[in-house]
């Protein structure tokens, strides 16, 4: 079993919609996570991270952790055609300076 | 804002061939990575390296090398490149001591082996 499991999509909304990108992951010595947004043919940029449980806002998206049910999500409000793009979740803190990270889902978001 | 850079943006290579990609951050971090990314796998660590001189192997290391002479620069080495060398290769940096181990990435090196 992966540790990170994204689905793949292509996830396709309307702007202004709100999105729902999750992220299930398997080990729990794992204390941080991420949510990079990567444009087509570019590399990954920093979105959100965060360590602990809840929610922690930032602009229109939000990142949720779940340690209980080792869930990770990122919403979007306000979807946004610049919002397409794939997501990829990773985690963090196993002690090695490294990143678990997912596939990635990609996001379509049209006008 | 941390900046991370890569030598080339598309790169086509017949195999064989000797291969170099280089990155360099500006932000004195100690970790530097190189990935490579392909459709459905995602993600890929190759190799790693948490000061100069230093390396660490990553989940796919087979066919490559590195090199970290200058703490701001990694070098990712083919040494005969392979049609399965094909990919999307991204640098990427970050602090020995973080609280989160964020990482930061170069804009990716598209390379092709014919």
């Amino acid at each position: 079993q992966k540790e990170v499991e994204q689905d793949p999509g292509p996830l396709s909304v309307p702007e202004g919609a709100i999105v729902s990108l999750n992220c299930t992951y398997s080990n729990s010595a794992f204390q941080y996570f991420m949510w990079y947004r990567q444009y087509s043919r570019k590399g990954p940029e920093l979105l959100m991270y965060t360590y602990s449980s809840g929610n922690k806002e930032d602009g229109r998206f939000t990142a949720q952790v779940d340690k209980s049910s080792k869930y990770i999500s990122l919403f979007i409000r306000d979807s946004q055609p610049s919002d397409s793009a794939t997501y990829l979740c990773a985690k963090g803190g196993s002690g090695y300076s490294t990143l678990t990270f997912g596939k990635g889902t990609m996001l379509l978001v049209s006008p | 804002d941390v900046k991370v850079t890569q030598s080339s943006r598309y790169l086509v290579k017949r195999t064989g061939e000797k291969v170099f990609l280089e990155c360099v951050q500006d932000m004195d971090h100690e970790n530097m990575f190189w990935y490579r990314q392909d459709p459905g796998l995602g993600l890929r660590l190759i190799y790693f390296s948490y000061d100069v001189k230093m390396k660490e192997k990553g989940d796919i290391p087979e066919g490559y090398s590195v090199s970290r002479e200058k703490k701001e620069r990694f070098s990712l080495i083919l040494e005969s490149a392979s049609t399965n060398q094909t990919s999307m290769y991204l640098c990427a940096s970050s602090f020995l001591v973080a609280y989160t181990d964020t990482q930061y990435f170069g804009p990716g090196t598209r390379l092709t082996v014919l």
